[in-house]
């Protein structure tokens, strides 16, 4: 069975500084990951995925992730972050041979301090 | 375009007592999924539909049933209400069913079953 990690339940960052949100994954065979952002009383919203090729996914509100096959990981990455980035995310995983079954892991919340 | 829309927002329910969680969707999308959001445990996968008249469980499925009768609605039925079923669910869907396409995620139903 495929399952997620994310070693932090919260991460803090100053303004303009940069931010990591860290993801491992397990999963039979290649995996498919996404990140997916949550505002505060929202639905989530996809940020990127990784299905194949470069390792290095670029996606929205700057925002990129890096797939590390070895270390099995997806670090959710943005060089300089902003007090609106401040939310909970979430990664995910899904295995090649299940196209339905998406698991997600306990989230991290992040606080961008002005 | 409302995207997918979830009623009602909020609903408390006595142990024992039945409801319906209504999800629709207008983008004509052919996966549908519930999940339930729960502290420190992410997002739990309860039933998905990859089509009218085709439904299966997910992760956490007991005391909740599911019918897909149309493509834009999949409602999510709670038999007999427990306290262990309070949550927030959240329904979601997909263009098509392969396993590379992304969520797109209601707001949300706040239940609290007393």
């Amino acid at each position: 069975a495929q399952s997620v990690a994310q070693p932090e339940d919260q991460v803090n960052v100053a303004e303009g500084n940069p931010l990591t949100v860290k993801c491992t994954y397990s999963v039979s065979g290649n995996p498919y990951l996404f990140w997916y952002v949550q505002y505060p009383n929202r639905g989530l919203q996809f940020l990127l995925k990784y299905i194949t090729g470069d390792n290095l996914v670029k996606g929205s509100y700057g925002f990129e992730a890096e797939f590390n096959k070895s270390q099995t990981s997806f670090h959710l990455k943005k060089p300089s972050a902003l007090v609106s980035d401040s939310a909970l995310y979430f990664c995910a995983v899904r295995p090649f041979s299940n196209d339905y079954k998406l698991s997600f892991g306990a989230g991290t919340t992040v606080t961008v301090r002005a | 375009n409302a995207g997918v829309t979830q009623t009602p927002k909020f609903q408390v329910l006595k142990t024992g007592q039945s409801m319906t969680l209504q999800c629709a969707q207008d983008m004509n999308h052919e996966y549908m999924s519930w999940y339930r959001q729960d502290p420190g445990m992410g997002l739990r996968l309860i039933h998905y539909s990859v089509g009218a008249g085709i439904t299966d469980q997910g992760e956490v499925p007991n005391g909740y049933n599911v019918s897909r009768s149309t493509t834009e609605d999949f409602p999510l039925r709670l038999l007999s209400a427990a306290p262990s079923q309070t949550s927030v669910y959240f329904c979601a869907s997909s263009y098509g069913t392969g396993g590379t396409r992304e969520l797109f995620f209601g707001e949300g139903s706040r239940l609290t079953v007393l």
